[in-house]
């Protein structure tokens, strides 16, 4: 697609459910970056996919976050048992490489979850 | 200490004028420098990066890295009320350009 592209735009959610949030990054873009976002404050890193795997999973919080990106296009970020603090915009970028040239990240437009 | 520090602003700058933005570092192997813009309720949009100690130009932004003082700036010349956003500096600490650290923003409210 042209631009990097988020499902849902807008998730309510009570508090101890399953929330899943879809990415679709730019085509023939091989890395992928998820990153959250709270009020006032820069994005913050979640995880890196290369391909398939997860790069680099340092900045996921705890063990209820999770990610995907089976085909290596697609990723989907999972969250069990939310609670209220997980609430923020949830933002996915997309480069073409990981390092060196062309490997600056475009953001999509990002979920924002509110969790009640 | 934060990693990446902006002041939060509201930068005020009536138009026409130079909007002058800065933000500090505090990991000196920081590789790869990044300013975002914001537009309240939208994703950060990518307006400049810099790689190398010293200016780089593109239209009316000039991005100004110095590695010694671990300083960014970023120059918007002829500002404009549509540049009225948040900006982001973001750093890049390990190579992998996209595993960004972002300071907090600086408001810019550009007048009439």
């Amino acid at each position: 697609g042209a631009g990097v592209s988020q499902t849902p735009s807008n998730k309510v959610t009570e508090k101890g459910k399953y929330v899943e949030l879809r990415c679709d990054p730019i085509s023939g873009h091989t890395a992928l970056y998820w990153y959250r976002q709270s009020l006032g404050q820069g994005p913050e890193f979640l995880i890196y996919f290369q391909g398939t795997g997860a790069a680099d999973d340092s900045g996921l919080p705890n063990d209820r976050f999770f990610a995907v990106r089976p085909e290596g296009s697609v990723s989907t970020l999972k969250i069990q048992r939310t609670e209220r603090g997980d609430s923020a915009v949830y933002l996915c970028a997309s480069s073409l490489r990981p390092r060196g040239t062309r490997a600056e990240a475009f953001f999509g437009q990002g979920t924002r979850l509110t969790v009640v | 200490q934060k990693e990446v520090e902006q002041n939060s602003g509201p930068l005020s700058v009536p138009e026409g004028a130079i909007a002058s933005l800065n933000c500090t570092y505090s990991d000196r192997g920081s590789q790869s420098f990044f300013w975002y813009r914001q537009y309240s309720g939208k994703s950060p949009e990518l307006i400049m990066f810099i790689y190398s100690n010293g200016d780089k130009e593109d239209g009316r932004f000039t991005a100004q890295l110095n590695k010694a003082s671990q300083y960014v700036s970023l120059l918007i010349r002829d500002s404009q009320p549509s540049d009225s956003a948040t900006y982001l500096c973001a750093v890049n600490q390990d190579g992998t350009a996209s595993k960004l650290t972002f300071g907090t923003g600086t408001r810019l409210q550009v007048t009439l």
